[in-house]
């Protein structure tokens, strides 16, 4: 297992498109988030998964967000009708607890532009 | 007020100077977690704590839950540390983590 992957790892968009994001988490970890970035901040929560079921959401995530991980092993993040102010580093992460350990691991994240 | 507060923002330091950089939480955690973000953005997890202190090679990081502090501290610091840390804190109802704002350092030849 090579960790978290995230495709594709730069996205150039004009302002009204729509794209998605692809995350393939560690194979054994149950739950998946994602996390969005800009310049200069750290990471802010979007939502996240425990197998298929998506459990919490942001304020953050308008309705032009729309995350799903169907089958409870890679998910995507859509977003309709990109604004300029979507425009960050969108981060994925997955996560077990397996015996007594705790795992956290991070993609190389997907840096969207929108112009 | 933001949840997790990190000090300094920026830190520049010569070869082989100690470092240390703060982060305090005002929520209750189970856990709290020190990160590494090079240019690029990639996010390496260096240390979970919840309670007293990890090392690991050159990294130190401590926690005190009573005061709701943690410390990450690099000893002879090297270039190649050159990075953003940032702390994050998990909190005690689910897994999501909140993090702070990242502290940018840069070590100097």
């Amino acid at each position: 297992d090579t960790g978290v992957s995230q495709n594709p790892r730069h996205k150039i968009t004009k302002r009204g498109q729509n794209v998605t994001f692809r995350c393939d988490p560690i194979s054994e970890h149950n739950r998946l988030y994602w996390y969005r970035q800009t310049l200069g901040q750290g990471p802010e929560f979007l939502t996240y998964f425990q197998n298929e079921a998506q459990l919490e959401k942001s304020r953050l995530l308008s309705d032009r967000f729309s995350a799903e991980r169907p089958k409870g092993s890679f998910s995507t993040l859509e977003i309709q009708r990109t604004e300029q102010g979507d425009s960050a580093m969108y981060l994925c992460a997955s996560s077990s607890i397996k015996g007594r350990g705790f795992s956290y691991t991070f993609g190389s994240g997907t840096r969207l532009t929108v112009v | 007020k933001n949840e997790v507060e990190q000090s300094p923002q920026n830190l520049t330091a010569q070869e082989g100077e100690f470092i240390t950089i703060n982060c305090s939480y005002s929520v209750g955690i189970s856990a709290l977690h020190w990160l590494q973000q090079h240019p690029g953005g990639g996010i390496v997890s260096l240390f979970m704590l919840s309670s007293g202190k990890k090392k690991h090679g050159r990294l130190i990081a401590t926690i005190n839950i009573q005061e709701k502090h943690s410390s990450l501290h690099i000893t002879a610091s090297h270039p190649r540390d050159s990075a953003v840390y940032i702390c994050a804190v998990r909190s005690i109802s689910g897994s999501r983590l909140t993090f702070g704002e990242g502290t940018q350092l840069t070590v100097n030849p």
